[in-house]
Parts: structure tokens; sequence; C-alpha cells
């Protein structure tokens, strides 16, 4: 069974850091490419970030471009994101998601709730 | 960018109707579209891929078609569990991808 589980959120004031981490099991980690999509509280869906399989490319939404990091290690089949000078907009739940193909995302986390707040 | 715009933005229908949602892009997309279910609480789970074909496991009332621009999302007898909000989501534009703002759907 797929698995993605996701952690790291929390409340942070603004300008600050957090770390999110999503470990996976179920599938092999290393083929697939990995995306994180956030859900301000009451909105819709909005994709972040992806990395390959092999973590060699990566691309952001213009949103959180220079400001936000995604990286995996594949040894530990956990994809993470960096999020630095976090504004209030940023506030929302962020999944980590994935799928047989770049064209969907098949497989969803729990969501982990970020709050950016003074 | 590519903009997708949904509607309805929100949908109350009775069980066992013919519910029909759709989506229109800023631009032709082909058939590089998805629809998602998400139900309060929970993640979003795919159920129609390319436009038209169902994932595994989803039930055969659900459909999808279109291509170009314009695109529908249909359920053939709505069932109690159906209540989510739906999405479409568009990949004609990688390595960015792009989601409707969501048609939430109530029973009457």
């Amino acid at each position: 069974e797929v698995q993605l589980v996701e952690s790291g959120g929390g409340l942070v004031q603004p300008g600050g850091s957090l770390r999110l981490s999503c470990a996976a099991s179920g599938f092999t980690f290393s083929s697939y490419w990995m995306h994180w999509v956030r859900q301000a509280p009451g909105k819709g869906l909005v994709w972040v970030s992806r990395i390959s399989s092999d973590g060699g490319s990566t691309t952001y939404a213009d949103s959180v471009k220079g400001r936000f990091t995604i990286s995996r290690d594949n040894a530990k089949n956990t994809v993470y994101l960096q999020m630095n000078s976090l504004r209030v907009e940023d506030t929302a739940v962020y999944y980590c998601a994935s799928g047989g193909s770049v064209r969907f995302f098949e497989y969803w986390g729990q969501g982990t709730l970020v709050t950016v707040s003074s | 960018d590519i903009q997708m715009t949904q509607s309805p933005s929100s949908l109350s229908a009775s069980v066992g109707d013919r519910v029909t949602i759709t989506c229109q892009a800023s631009q032709d997309i082909s058939n590089y579209l998805n629809w998602y279910q998400q139900k309060p609480g929970k993640a979003p789970k795919l159920l129609i891929y390319d436009a038209s074909n169902l994932e595994t496991g989803v039930p055969s009332r659900f459909s999808g078609s279109g291509s170009g621009r314009a695109f529908t999302f249909t359920i053939s007898s709505l069932q109690p569990e159906d209540i989510a909000t739906y999405y479409c989501q568009q990949y004609d534009d990688l390595p960015r991808y792009t989601f409707g703002q969501g048609t939430k759907l109530e029973i009457k």
C-alpha cells in the first residue's frame, strides 16, 4: 500500500523558516517525481514545487521561487520542502503528492498545516 | 500562464441526478486535463486523467470528456458519498500545473 506521510508543520512568525518532510512507502520512491501542493484555509489547490526522481531537476511556482527549496533523499525515501522568508499568505495545508506519471497526482499524503502568523 | 475556470462554483443536486461540471482553459491544452475529488478534511483523489480515462477503482458513474479548451466532468447518478469539492487540473504548461478553483457539490 502506498503511503505518504508529511510532518514538520506548525506555527511560525512571518520571516521565519520551516522544513517539511514527506516519508514515502509502498512504491519505488527513487523512480518517481515528487511534488508539493498547498491549500490555504477554505481555498483551492495550488501546485508549489516538484523534483525529479534523481533530484537533478526542480521547479517552483512563481509565488515561492527563491524562498522555498525542494530536495529528496532516496536512501531515506523522503522528500523535503525547506521554506524560508515565510509570509502570512503561505499559510496552508501542504500535501506531498506523486504518481506513475508527471501528468497527474495519483498518490497524496494527509497534509501538514503551516500557519504563518505573529 | 494557463488559467482554468470551473463552473459552477457550487452545485446542489438530488441523489440519482445527473451532475455536470465544466472546466474552461484559457488556451488550447489538448486533452492534458485531470479531475480530482476532495472530501472535507481529506486529501484529493484522482478520478479522471487525460480528460477521459477513469482511474483504476473509480466507479463508472464518473466520466470526463472534452479537448482543446472545454472539458466536462459528469456523475451519471449522484450518490450520497459523492458529496465533495471537485477540481480540474491542467498539465499542458509543464513543468507547472494549474488547478481550477473547485466546484463544491452538495446534496439537495
